[in-house]
């Protein structure tokens, strides 16, 4: 079974411009969160997507926003580019089983630098 | 609501010899927790878990955690380090948010392995 495959793999964009990368979660999972990983911060949760619908976010600014697909796969979207945005930017897939933990299988990341 | 302090930045160790990487967990309730290691360039591999079940935990690669509620602790160990464990790693816990989980993840450790 193929893992979770993130596109671009690298991607080097300007302050102020936008930027859109993407996921393709593990068939047959329908949850695909993402996850931001910087030298400061670790790897903090931006939001969770499950059937089209965001059910879950984190302490992130209006500025990132995300999208699912009927078919699973997601797209997050970083508008307005800051320096700081400059990160790895990871996606997991899992099943979704309600009240319960969930195993998340991670994708390589999407290493984005912001000039 | 839940947090995990990973006692370590660093941990440097010769061939052959254990590791010990430390991990401490808040939680208001029995928490789910696993240790997820990354290579460079690399996503998250999950090692292993804890989920109320058994308190100590085996892994892949000969790494096993055992849950210690009285102490709050998860601490990460292998008997005889390889070269191929240099990574980090990442104690997480698992916060039930709005019936839905979402990964809480510590600082990281950093393990160099020495010839």
């Amino acid at each position: 079974k193929a893992g979770v495959t993130q596109t671009p793999r690298y991607l080097i964009k300007t302050r102020g411009q936008q930027v859109t990368l993407s996921c393709s979660p593990i068939s047959g999972h329908r949850s695909v969160s993402w996850y931001q990983q910087t030298p400061g911060q670790g790897l903090q949760f931006l939001f969770e997507y499950f059937s089209e619908t965001q059910r879950n976010k984190g302490n992130f600014p209006g500025r990132f926003s995300g999208r699912q697909f009927s078919n699973s796969r997601s797209e997050m979207n970083v508008s307005t580019l800051e320096l700081g945005d400059s990160a790895l930017y990871l996606c997991a897939s899992s099943l979704p089983r309600e009240n319960s933990y969930n195993e998340q299988f991670f994708g390589p990341g999407t290493r984005l630098t912001v000039l | 609501a839940q947090s995990v302090t990973q006692l370590d930045s660093h941990v440097s160790v010769s061939e052959g010899t254990p590791v010990l990487l430390r991990c401490n967990y808040s939680s208001s309730y029995s928490p789910s927790l696993f240790w997820y290691v990354q290579h460079p360039n690399k996503g998250l591999q999950l090692l292993l878990k804890y989920t109320s079940a058994a308190t100590l935990v085996k892994g892949i690669n000969g790494f096993e955690a055992e849950f210690k509620k009285s102490e709050t602790s998860f601490h990460l160990t292998k008997p005889s380090a390889h070269m191929s464990d240099a990574a980090e790693y990442f104690c997480v816990v698992s916060s039930l948010s709005g019936g839905y989980n979402k990964l809480i993840f510590g600082a990281g450790t950093r393990l160099a392995v020495h010839p």
